[in-house]
């Protein structure tokens, strides 16, 4: 089984400032790595992907890997009020199912 | 072009009783996956079905099974339902088996409740 852990936060920030959201996995193998967004009473929504070590950026979003270290992580540039809500991250399992962590929730305060 | 749909959206049910939920996926895709979140938890993957056949199965008991019909469409049934069945199904399709390694894309899931 592919654990994917989490701080289940919540994380609480400024408006404005930078939100640093961190997952974990257990599987060394791990070639992919997925972030989804979750506002509260909606469904998951896919917001960034990662496949090589090193930075992706998409937006006001970056996702870093470090597959030596084993985990990866998100960064919300400039954090708007409509981003709080809960990320999640996720891996691969058995090429046909997705292992979600618990996901964080992200607070952004005016 | 519609997403994924997922029907009813709300839905409550008492213990033992059966439940069936609806999904419909993106026109073109050929696969479904359905996920079971309680409250606080990431989702829990339940099934993934592809050209009516069952790929993979999660570690949910017996009373939880699905199908896909030919135009891809799936049911998810759960019988004798048990209080900790209460949760949000979440549907999602993609183009093939192998479609967790691209990302899915999820319906807006049916939330059941078990009285």
């Amino acid at each position: 089984q592919k654990e994917v852990e989490q701080n289940s936060g919540p994380l609480s920030v400024p408006e404005g400032a930078i939100a640093s959201l961190n997952c974990t996995y257990s599987d060394r193998g791990s070639q992919s790595f997925f972030w989804y967004r979750q506002y509260s009473g909606k469904s998951p929504e896919l917001i960034m992907f990662i496949y090589s070590n090193g930075d992706k950026e998409d937006g006001r979003f970056t996702a870093q890997l470090n597959k030596a270290s084993q985990y990866v992580s998100l960064l919300i540039r400039d954090s708007q009020p409509s981003d709080s809500a809960t990320y999640l991250c996720a891996v691969p399992n058995s090429g046909y199912a997705l292992n979600f962590g618990k996901g964080t929730s992200l607070l952004v305060t005016p | 072009d519609a997403g994924v749909t997922q029907s009813p959206t709300h839905l409550i049910k008492t213990r033992g009783q059966h439940v069936t939920l609806r999904c419909s996926p993106i026109s073109g895709h050929k696969s479904v996956s359905w996920y079971q979140q309680v409250l606080g938890q990431g989702p829990q993957f339940i099934f993934q079905y592809y050209e009516k056949e069952e790929r993979g199965r999660g570690n949910f008991p017996d009373r939880f099974s699905a199908r896909q019909f030919p135009n891809y469409s799936s049911e998810l049934n759960v019988n004798a339902l048990l209080l900790g069945d209460s949760a949000l199904y979440l549907c999602a399709s993609s183009l093939g088996t192998s479609s967790p390694n691209y990302g899915y894309t999820f319906g807006s899931g049916t939330r059941l409740t078990v009285v």
